[in-house]
């Protein structure tokens, strides 16, 4: 089946501890998407990347890193260095088709920092 | 700065129908989605209008008229699995989706 996955579904830090949170897409799209969602709040751009080797910071970027050496997996860190980092994290994806932009997200983690 | 506005939460009764508002200000616009959000799940997919009008499909409708700003997704036949939030996001001028907060909607028998 195509579609988004990310893993864990739950998870839980220490405070200090970087942790990685997976995303990987199997529906050939080229962009793909962290966003954090905050109870009250709308979802929040964290990083995004259109291609290959290729990402761009988000509007709440710090603290957090990414890499896309693949197409199919955009695996988000969060470091020791995110403040208040406790939030439930979405992963998207969207095909290359610039008129609709439409997104697709995968189940979402929710991290807990102790 | 770009901003969505949608109510925080609305309660309808099951077998009625409900209005879900959202006016947006953004810099450009080149689309607007509707997305629907169960409590500890991810958003899917419910609408995209760019042209003004209605759109409908199914027992969910969404409308826009760029001019006002402002969007409105209406539910017909309000089942109890449609206890959700409804999203509501806008493409700006530079292909970045703008969220809304959400709209959290309650279903009473």
């Amino acid at each position: 089946d195509g579609g988004i996955t990310q893993s864990p579904k739950y998870l839980f830090r220490k405070e200090g501890q970087n942790v990685t949170l997976s995303c990987e897409q199997n529906l050939n799209h080229d962009a793909m998407y962290w966003y954090r969602q905050d109870p009250g709040q709308g979802l929040r751009l964290i990083y995004y990347s259109q291609i290959v080797n290729d990402f761009q910071k988000g509007d709440i970027a710090e603290g957090y890193s990414v890499s896309r050496e693949k197409k199919e997996s955009f695996p988000l860190t969060v470091t020791s260095a995110q403040k208040n980092p406790t939030a439930f994290y979405l992963c998207a994806s969207s095909p290359p088709d610039r008129v609709t932009d439409t997104q697709y997200f995968g189940p979402g983690t929710r991290l807990t920092v102790l | 700065g770009q901003n969505i506005d949608q109510p925080t939460e609305m309660t309808a009764t099951e077998g009625a129908i409900v209005q879900i508002n959202c006016t947006y200000q953004t810099s450009g616009f080149n689309g607007l989605f509707w997305y629907q959000q169960h409590a500890g799940e991810a958003p899917t997919f419910l609408s995209y209008n760019v042209l003004d009008g209605l759109e409908e499909k199914g027992r969910f409708s969404s409308f826009l008229s760029r001019s006002k700003g402002y969007s409105y997704l209406l539910l017909k036949e309000l089942q109890m699995k449609d206890s959700a939030s409804y999203l509501c996001a806008v493409l700006d001028s530079n292909y970045q989706l703008i969220w809304g907060a959400g709209t959290k909607l309650i279903i009473k028998p």
